[in-house]
């Protein structure tokens, strides 16, 4: 498969365990963010998003946090399963502009 | 069976040929982009298209060519100025957030081309 992987940081959790998975961003005057989430060989997925006048949202077993005044964003996945392996990448756009995108985080789930 | 095709999979050159990646998407979006995506790397910008007959380039869009001449099509073609074109390519479109419907630049992907340069 693709090795969209390597040299990523690696969550490794077990099977039923909740993930969080951390992204920093850089610009103070972004004001929307998206996570993917990648599987190897394919193209990114959406998970969830979130504009910059809220602080939390919630969808199905997941969950993202913005934290605005350290510049953090935050994908929470409830009983997380082996499908959920992949990697996870937090993306941010300001205004019309294009997004921009973080470097991915591997996650692996054990059984 | 609505959404984004890129085709080939996977897509072999020799060195010093142009190859052109196709990326078509049946979902009436308005913007379409190219990205490169290495291992260990994020996604990068090749070029973006708000609207047919209007193209930009993005951050590392020296080596490549696109064109809009349709809403549905924004094919990418890797010239052989482009130094090291081995990559997964990568094609997303999004809603027009002018027209205000649905979520803000919320991209949809495709499925990828690999391209090997031999």
């Amino acid at each position: 498969g693709e090795s969209v992987g390597l040299h990523l940081p690696t969550l490794s959790v077990q099977e039923g365990d909740n993930s969080i998975i951390n992204c920093a961003y850089s610009n103070s005057a972004s004001d929307y963010f998206i996570w993917y989430k990648q599987e190897s060989g394919k193209g990114p997925q959406f998970i969830i998003d979130i504009r910059s006048n809220m602080d939390k949202r919630q969808g199905q077993r997941v969950t993202v946090l913005l934290n605005k005044t350290v510049k953090h964003l935050s994908l929470q996945i409830a009983a997380t399963q082996p499908g959920d392996s992949a990697v996870y990448f937090c993306a941010e756009s300001t205004g019309y502009s294009t997004l921009t995108f973080g470097k991915g985080t591997m996650l692996l789930v054990s059984p | 069976d609505g959404g984004i095709t890129q085709s080939p999979k996977y897509l072999f050159r020799k060195e010093g040929q142009n190859v052109t990646l196709s990326c078509e998407q049946n979902l009436n979006h308005d913007a379409m982009y190219w990205y490169r995506q290495d291992p260990g790397q994020g996604l990068r910008l090749i070029y973006y298209s708000q609207i047919v007959n209007d193209f930009q380039k993005g951050d590392i869009a020296e080596g490549y060519s696109v064109s809009r001449e349709k809403k549905e099509s924004f094919p990418l073609t890797v010239t052989s100025a482009q130094k090291n074109p081995t990559a997964f390519y990568l094609c997303a479109s999004s809603i027009d957030r002018l027209a205000g419907g649905g979520s803000y630049n919320e991209q949809f992907f495709g499925p990828g081309t690999r391209l090997t340069v031999l």
